[in-house]
C-alpha cells in the first residue's frame, strides 16, 4: 500500500513570495489534514478535510492560508503572501475515519519551507 | 488550554532502557498515542493505549497509563541506536490529536 506522498520536499523562498505544497493521502481514506510543525516544536493541525469538506480551520490563518481538496482526494495547501514565521515544516496526513475515537494518522514525509 | 508536556530531551546508553514521560490534560481523552519521528521521515505511530488500560506491551515496548495523575510513559528496553528519533506524545481530544513537543531520545555507546 502506498503511503502519503507530499511535493514538494523542500523550498526557499523570500518572504512575500507565494507557495504551494500538495499531496496526495492514501487511497480510500476520507480524512485528510494539514499540519505546521515549527522546529522543536509538535505538530499544530492548520486544516482538517472529511471527503471535500472541511471540518475544522479554526487555526488556519486565513488572511494568508488557503486549502482545498480536489474531487475528495488530492489536496494542496497555499500560503500568498509568506512571512518569515511561516518557516516549518507542513506535513499532510490522512486516516480511513473521521468521529470516531480511535484516529490512526498516517504521515507525509514533509515539505520543508524555508522564507528569507 | 489543552497542553500535552514532555522533556525535550533524554540520553541513555545502548543497551539500557529508556523511559520517556509525558503529561496530558483531558481526562476524556480515550486513546493516547506514541509516534515517533526519524530524520528526514515522516511521524509514524508506534504504539496506543486505551484510556481503560493501565498498561499494554509489545515486544520492546511497554506504555503506562495513570489516569488520576493523567500521565503517560513509554518505555523502550535494551535500547538501540535505531531507537534514536524524536518521540511525540498525543492525546484524542473532540476527535483531533493534540501534540506534545517532543522528547529527543539520544543514545550513547
Amino acid at each position: 500500500e502506498a503511503g502519503v506522498a507530499q511535493s514538494p520536499r523542500y523550498k526557499i523562498i523570500e518572504k512575500r513570495q507565494s507557495v504551494a505544497f500538495w499531496c496526495n493521502p492514501i487511497s480510500g481514506h476520507a480524512t485528510l489534514y494539514w499540519y505546521q510543525q515549527i522546529l522543536g516544536q509538535g505538530p499544530k493541525l492548520l486544516i482538517q478535510f472529511q471527503n471535500n469538506g472541511v471540518v475544522d480551520d479554526s487555526q488556519l490563518p486565513k488572511d494568508r492560508f488557503s486549502a482545498e481538496r480536489l474531487k475528495g482526494v488530492d489536496s494542496t495547501l497555499k500560503i500568498q503572501p509568506a512571512k518569515l514565521e511561516d518557516s516549518a515544516v507542513y506535513l499532510c496526513a490522512s486516516s480511513p475515519l473521521a468521529g470516531v475515537s480511535y484516529n490512526e494518522q498516517f504521515f507525509g514525509p514533509g515539505t520543508r519551507l524555508t522564507v528569507l | 488550554g489543552e497542553d500535552v508536556e514532555q522533556s525535550l530531551f533524554l540520553s541513555v546508553r545502548e543497551g539500557d532502557s529508556s523511559v520517556i514521560n509525558c503529561t496530558y490534560t483531558d481526562s476524556s481523552s480515550t486513546y493516547l498515542y506514541w509516534y515517533k519521528q526519524e530524520p528526514g521521515a515522516g511521524l509514524q505511530l508506534l504504539t496506543y493505549i486505551f484510556s481503560n488500560m493501565d498498561m499494554k506491551q509489545d515486544q520492546r515496548l511497554t506504555v503506562l497509563l495513570n489516569k488520576k495523575d493523567k500521565h503517560l510513559s513509554l518505555r523502550i528496553a535494551d535500547t538501540q541506536t535505531g531507537d534514536s528519533a524524536i518521540y511525540f506524545c498525543a492525546e484524542n481530544s473532540n476527535y483531533q490529536l493534540i501534540w506534545g513537543a517532543g522528547t529527543k531520545l539520544i543514545i550513547k555507546p
